[in-house]
């Protein structure tokens, strides 16, 4: 199996524009996490799929993020608009039930 | 609130020595922890994990230690390589099929 993959791996973009992150979880895997990493407040959770249907999506900032799961095989993060503060490293991970999670490599996103 | 923290943002060590890296976590319906290494650039990556109906687990060369009474969780790493030289960081969730939360993160240095 390739593992989580996500893409793109960098995205550099103008502050009011939107940003569409992606993932492919693995195969088979029945949950999704979407994390978000920054030097100041480590990994938090944003949001979590089953089966892909939302579970927790407390960890959201604002509503100007959104996240879907259409399918099995992906799930996107939309952030719109973007603003500099959310500059970050976002992350998605796959588990099956709920043990191993498994981490894709990051997309690492620049609001200028 | 649940947190999970680590005692050490940095441990530095000489290439041959073991490795102890803390971790306390103040939630006591925790019952499952993970262990992940984060390299520059990188993904979180799967170290060990234990259920809180065990003390301790071992893999290739990587121990987990759990105590549950005082909440606190540490990971041993024989014979440190500079290969091991990262972030690491304990995770943990209340009820399987919940995200995990993350603690900030020990940087390990190892210098040959």
């Amino acid at each position: 199996d390739a593992g989580v993959i996500q893409s793109p791996r960098h995205e550099v973009t103008e502050m009011g524009q939107e940003v569409t992150l992606r993932c492919k979880p693995i195969s088979g895997h029945d949950y999704l996490f979407w994390y978000r990493q920054t030097m100041m407040r480590g990994l938090e959770l944003l949001i979590y799929f089953n089966n892909n249907v939302p579970i927790d999506d407390s960890g959201m900032p604002e509503d100007r993020f959104s996240a879907k799961m259409p399918n099995a095989s992906f799930s996107t993060l939309k952030i719109q608009p973007s603003e500099p503060r959310d500059s970050a490293v976002y992350f998605c991970a796959s588990s099956l039930s709920g043990v191993g999670y498994t981490f894709g490599s990051g997309t690492r996103l620049t609001v200028v | 609130g649940e947190s999970v923290g680590l005692h050490l943002p940095t441990l530095s060590v000489q290439e041959g020595d073991n490795s102890i890296i803390n971790c306390a976590y103040s939630n006591s319906a925790s019952d499952y922890f993970i262990w992940y290494k984060q390299e520059s650039g990188k993904g979180p990556q799967f170290i060990i994990d234990i259920r809180s109906n065990m003390d301790k687990r071992q893999g290739q060369r990587v121990t987990v230690l759990l105590n549950k009474t005082v909440k606190h969780l540490s990971l041993q790493i024989a014979a440190t390589q500079p290969g091991d030289s990262a972030v690491y960081f304990c995770a943990e969730n209340s009820k399987e099929g919940t995200a995990l939360i993350f603690g900030k993160g020990t940087t390990l240095s190892v210098s040959s």
